[in-house]
This record gives structure tokens, C-alpha cells and sequence, in this order.
């Protein structure tokens, strides 16, 4: 059974620009959340998708979101990039009610200069 | 809100010895879940093993085992016979039964294991 798929591996972009980050999730997994992972802040809740629908939402800036399609694939996008916006973000899937734990793909490494 | 609490920034271990890592965390909620979650340097955070709050025995996994101290607000995680694989960033992690699918994660411990 395939893991959670995160494209693309690795980023650069500059100030200024946008990005568009994608995560398959585990076949069957409905529900994809978003964590942004970085050495000062450490592992953050982005946002989190049901069924093409945002369930909850973290507290970042309107420059973050997301959309979710109806196959469950899931993309995250940053506009206006800011060089504080490298990290590493990760997606994690799980079925409906998460009791049984997020799944986690490898994360894309995104680095603004 | 909740907090998860790692006092341990890193450890160190001689393979094949028993080493235990810490979490204390915070809520004023009764029904939760909690997770550790290993990352390698592969990047993927992998799901050590799951604890639920409601129930009194502390979950095992092979050579990983949880003390979870509901009163306390404990949870940590004992690793046997450690092995080389065994080295990567812990993470604790804490969910919600209350329809918030949320993970508040710890800031991780570092284990080396020595050979």
C-alpha cells in the first residue's frame, strides 16, 4: 500500500514569489493536515481537510492555504513568499477520526532566498 | 489550549542498553489521545506508538513500551534493547477527542544511539 506521496521534494523560490506544495495521501484516507516544521518554531499545525472541506484551520496568515479535491489529493499554497516561510512542511493523512494516528509523507523542503 | 512538554533536548544511549524519554503535557480535557512519533533523517515522522487516555494499560510495541500517568499528565516512552536504527528525533504528540484534528507536538528529543 503506497505511503503518502509529498511533491516535490525539494524547493527554492524567491521573496516575493508563490509555491504550490501537493500530498497524496494513503488510499481510503480522507482526512490531510499540514504541518509546517522549522528549528525555531518546531512542528506547527497548518490546516486540516475533510472531504474537500478545511476542519480547522492553525494560526498562520491568510498567505497560507490549502484546497483539497475529491480524490483527496491536497495542495497547500504560500503566496508572497518571506524568507521566514523555509521549512519543511509536511502532510499526513489519516481516515476520518485520526484515534489511530497520522500517516506522514517524507515533507517538501522549501527554501526562499 | 494544549501543551506538550519535552525537558530532554537530547540523549544518548550504548546500543543494546534501555534508555527513556519524557513528555508531560497539559489539558483540561479527559478524552485524548497520545502519540510518539520518530524522525529519521529521512524527514518522515513514523508513528512509534499510540496511547489512549481512557484506557489504564500503557500501550507496548515491541521493544517500545509507554508509562502513561493520566493524574500526572506523564507519558513517556522506554525503548529496550536499543539498536542503531533506533536513532532519530522523538516526538510527543497529543490529539483531541473533541473534534479538533489537531496535533500539538513536543520540541523533540534527539537520541543518539552509542555503539
Amino acid at each position: 500500500k503506497a505511503g503518502v506521496t509529498q511533491t516535490p521534494r525539494y524547493l527554492i523560490k524567491t521573496r516575493g514569489q508563490q509555491v504550490t506544495l501537493s500530498c497524496s495521501p494513503i488510499s481510503g484516507h480522507r482526512s490531510v493536515s499540514w504541518y509546517q516544521q522549522t528549528p525555531g518554531q518546531g512542528l506547527q499545525f497548518l490546516f486540516e481537510y475533510f472531504s474537500e472541506t478545511q476542519r480547522n484551520k492553525g494560526n498562520f496568515p491568510g498567505r497560507f492555504s490549502g484546497r483539497q479535491f475529491s480524490n483527496s489529493r491536497s495542495e497547500m499554497n504560500v503566496s508572497t513568499l518571506e524568507l521566514g516561510d523555509s521549512a519543511l512542511y509536511l502532510c499526513a493523512s489519516s481516515l476520518a477520526v485520526p484515534k489511530g494516528g497520522y500517516t506522514f509523507g517524507s515533507g517538501t523542503r522549501l527554501t526562499v532566498v | 489550549a494544549q501543551t506538550v512538554t519535552q525537558s530532554q533536548p537530547e540523549m544518548s544511549v550504548q546500543e543494546a542498553e534501555t534508555v527513556t524519554l519524557s513528555c508531560t503535557y497539559d489539558t483540561s480535557e479527559s478524552d485524548y489521545y497520545l502519540f510518539w512519533y520518530k524522525q529519521p533523517p529521512s524527514r518522515q515522522m513514523i508513528l512509534v506508538i499510540r496511547q489512549e487516555a481512557y484506557k489504564q494499560q500503557n500501550a507496548t510495541e515491541n521493544r517500545f513500551s509507554v508509562n502513561f500517568q493520566k493524574a500526572a499528565k506523564s507519558f513517556s516512552l522506554k525503548i529496550s534493547d536499543s539498536q542503531l536504527g533506533d536513532a532519530a528525533m522523538y516526538f510527543c504528540a497529543f490529539l483531541s477527542n473533541f473534534g479538533n484534528e489537531k496535533l500539538t507536538f513536543g520540541t523533540g528529543t534527539r537520541l543518539t544511539i552509542i555503539p
